[in-house]
């Protein structure tokens, strides 16, 4: 079956830090680009960051509000995209998903993170 | 960075009849313009791709259309399980990738 399960969200203080996964099977995780996405409570989508394929360089795209504190990586041998989020704030609270490919076609059920002292 | 704007934030439709979600780009994508469907509690589900195919699992009653700066979603005959929220994506030019801020649709 292809899919992705997310894992590694809670609750943390600002300031904090906290690593997600996301674990891929089903397909050729690979020569997929990965990216992760979020979704405050009650608001919209927002694109977080991209990795490609490491055959590519495995190079990164972040989007403004998370750039320099959150970093995206991928094992392929463990078929496992994270992402690792650093000084964590209030408006970083959201359901984070993991997606696939240039238009996101594959999407996990996402994890919980939130940001609260 | 360009911005996606959905019209109307609610629609609200009868059994039976057609829904049309619009999304506008601030400048163009070609036609590199994707729509999801989330229903509550789920996960976006990818429903259209390259503004007019349709994925795999979706009814033909579903239809996109459109290029440049102007899209529409088209439901031909709205059904009671088509409620949800519709987002629309622009991956033509990245990053960022740019959400719409998506279109409820409720049963009138």
């Amino acid at each position: 079956e292809v899919q992705l399960v997310e894992s590694g969200g809670g609750l943390v203080k600002p300031g904090g830090s906290l690593r997600l996964s996301c674990a891929a099977s089903g397909f050729d995780f690979s020569k997929a680009w990965m990216s992760w996405v979020r979704q405050a409570p009650g608001k919209g989508l927002e694109w977080v960051a991209l990795i490609k394929t490491t055959p590519d360089g495995g190079p990164t795209d972040y989007a403004a509000p998370v750039k320099g504190r959150f970093t995206i990586s991928r094992d392929d041998s463990k078929n496992t995209l994270y992402l690792q989020m650093n000084s964590l704030k209030t408006e970083d609270t959201a359901v984070y998903y993991c997606t696939t490919n240039l238009y996101f076609d594959l999407w996990g059920q996402g994890t919980l993170v939130t940001v609260s002292s | 960075e360009i911005v996606m704007t959905q019209s109307p934030a609610t629609l609200s439709v009868s059994p039976g009849e057609r829904a049309t979600l619009s999304c506008r780009a601030s400048q163009s994508v070609s036609s590199s313009l994707a729509w999801y469907q989330q229903k509550p509690g789920q996960a976006p589900r990818l429903l259209i791709y390259g503004a007019s195919t349709r994925a795999t699992g979706f009814p033909v009653r579903f239809s996109g259309s459109g290029s440049g700066t102007e899209f529409t979603l088209t439901i031909s005959s709205l059904q009671p399980e088509d409620i949800a929220v519709y987002y629309c994506l622009q991956y033509n030019n990245w990053p960022p990738w740019t959400f719409g801020q998506g279109t409820k649709v409720e049963i009138k």
